[in-house]
Order: C-alpha cells, then sequence, then structure tokens
C-alpha cells in the first residue's frame, strides 16, 4: 500500500498567488514525522518543513507552511506568495518510528509559476 | 558549509557494464542513505548506513547492487552487470543520525545513470 499519495500531478500558479499541495499518508505508528522537500531541474532535493505527530502546532518555515490535519491524515503544503523560482516538483515525505530513519516519498506535484 | 556531494553527476554505460557511484557526506553526519529515482516518480530507499556499518539494505533491487562506506564517511554504490532497467538517478543524503524527533536528511544532486 502507498504511504503516501500526492494526488496532483501538475499545477499551475500565478505570480504571488498562494497555492497549497495536497498530501495524505497512511500510518498506524504514533509516532511519525512529514517532510516536504522541494527538487528544481537541477535535481537536488532542497528540505523545506518538518511537522512532527504529536506537534500541536502547524509547522511554518518563511513562505511555507504545513496544513496538518491528523485525523485526516494530510498534511499540504501551502506555498504563499509565489516566486518564478519556486518552480520546481515537490514531494511529501514520511519517517515513521518503526523504521526510524528511512523516508517513504510520494510520487510529487510539478509546480509551474506563471509572471 | 559543504553540502553532500555525489560524483559522476551523469553516468553512461553499455549493458553488463560495472559502474561505482560516490557519495561525500556532509561532514560529521553519522547516518547516509541512497535512494534510486525512476524518472518522473519519487525517490525510493535503497540502504543505510550508521557509521561504517550498513544496517539496512532491503531496498537493494537485487545482489548487483551493493554499497559500501568501509571509513564511515565516503560511500559508494556499485552496480554490477548493468540493465537498463538500472537507468535511474541515484540519490544520496545524509543525517546527524539523531534517532528521535526531526533528522533531516539532506541530499546530493544525485548521479543520472543512462545503460543502453
Amino acid at each position: 500500500a502507498q504511504k503516501i499519495t500526492q494526488t496532483q500531478p501538475g499545477m499551475f500558479v500565478q505570480e504571488k498567488e498562494a497555492v497549497t499541495l495536497d498530501c495524505t499518508y497512511d500510518t498506524s505508528d504514533p509516532s511519525y514525522g512529514l517532510f516536504w522537500y522541494k527538487q528544481p531541474s537541477s535535481g537536488e532535493m532542497i528540505f523545506l518543513i518538518y511537522q512532527g505527530s504529536y506537534d500541536q502546532q502547524n509547522a511554518t518555515e518563511g513562505r511555507y507552511s504545513l496544513n496538518f490535519q491528523k485525523a485526516r491524515k494530510s498534511a499540504n503544503l501551502v506555498i504563499s506568495a509565489s516566486q518564478l523560482g519556486d518552480s520546481a516538483m515537490y514531494f511529501c515525505a514520511m519517517r515513521e518510528v518503526q523504521d526510524d530513519y528511512k523516508l517513504s516519498f510520494g510520487a510529487g506535484t510539478t509546480v509551474t509559476v506563471r509572471a | 558549509g559543504a553540502g553532500v556531494s555525489q560524483s559522476p553527476r551523469y553516468k553512461v554505460a553499455k549493458r553488463g557494464q560495472d559502474v561505482a557511484l560516490r557519495c561525500d557526506p556532509i561532514s560529521g553526519h553519522v547516518s547516509l542513505f541512497w535512494y534510486q529515482q525512476a524518472l518522473g516518480q519519487g525517490p525510493e530507499f535503497l540502504t543505510y548506513f550508521q557509521n561504517e556499518a550498513q544496517l539496512d539494505k532491503s531496498g537493494l533491487p537485487s545482489d548487483r547492487f551493493f554499497a559500501e562506506r568501509p571509513e564511515g564517511s565516503v560511500s559508494t554504490l556499485k552496480i554490477q552487470r548493468t540493465q537498463q532497467e538500472d537507468s535511474a538517478v541515484y540519490l544520496c543524503a545524509s543525517s546527524t543520525g539523531q534517532t528521535l524527533g526531526l533528522d533531516t536528511q539532506y541530499f546530493g544532486p544525485g548521479t543520472r545513470l543512462t545503460v543502453l
């Protein structure tokens, strides 16, 4: 079974607007971490934001925020005030306590920011 | 400081050749990971080292794949008798190795392997 599901293969967003990237996950572990990475065309995976399963507040990091809904098992990424440099592939990933090192990735969402 | 580096960035091999991919982790990072990323997909876990010990190699697709980290720093992923299905980007990541809470994995730029 897929541990991470990203249902949006591609999205377009206008510069300076906000965009929400969907991520749902599946785990029976009570303790886990959720990560978002950005992968530009250069190929490197860039860490954006982290949410722990016991964190009470939604994580924020600059223009990135994570909308964590634990009961729904969703961890959507919100990018505010989109910039042209935000055009990239975005991956949601999870680390579970039972495999307290490996990351399980979703299939990714391609974001294209239009001027 | 320097991030994770990988070499070569691109490798073209003829089917049946052996290849070796190198990863230099962030200095002081205990944990090192290899992932395989097929075109248009998310990375898939291959193997994990804590210092020089290979603690998990469950993701290696076949016995043609072999990884080592003999001195607990640089790691090499070797693929013997390459096949076309081995064509992918191979990503290396390292982390501090803390077992609780956030332990961010920092990735290198990857090696794009093409097997003809």
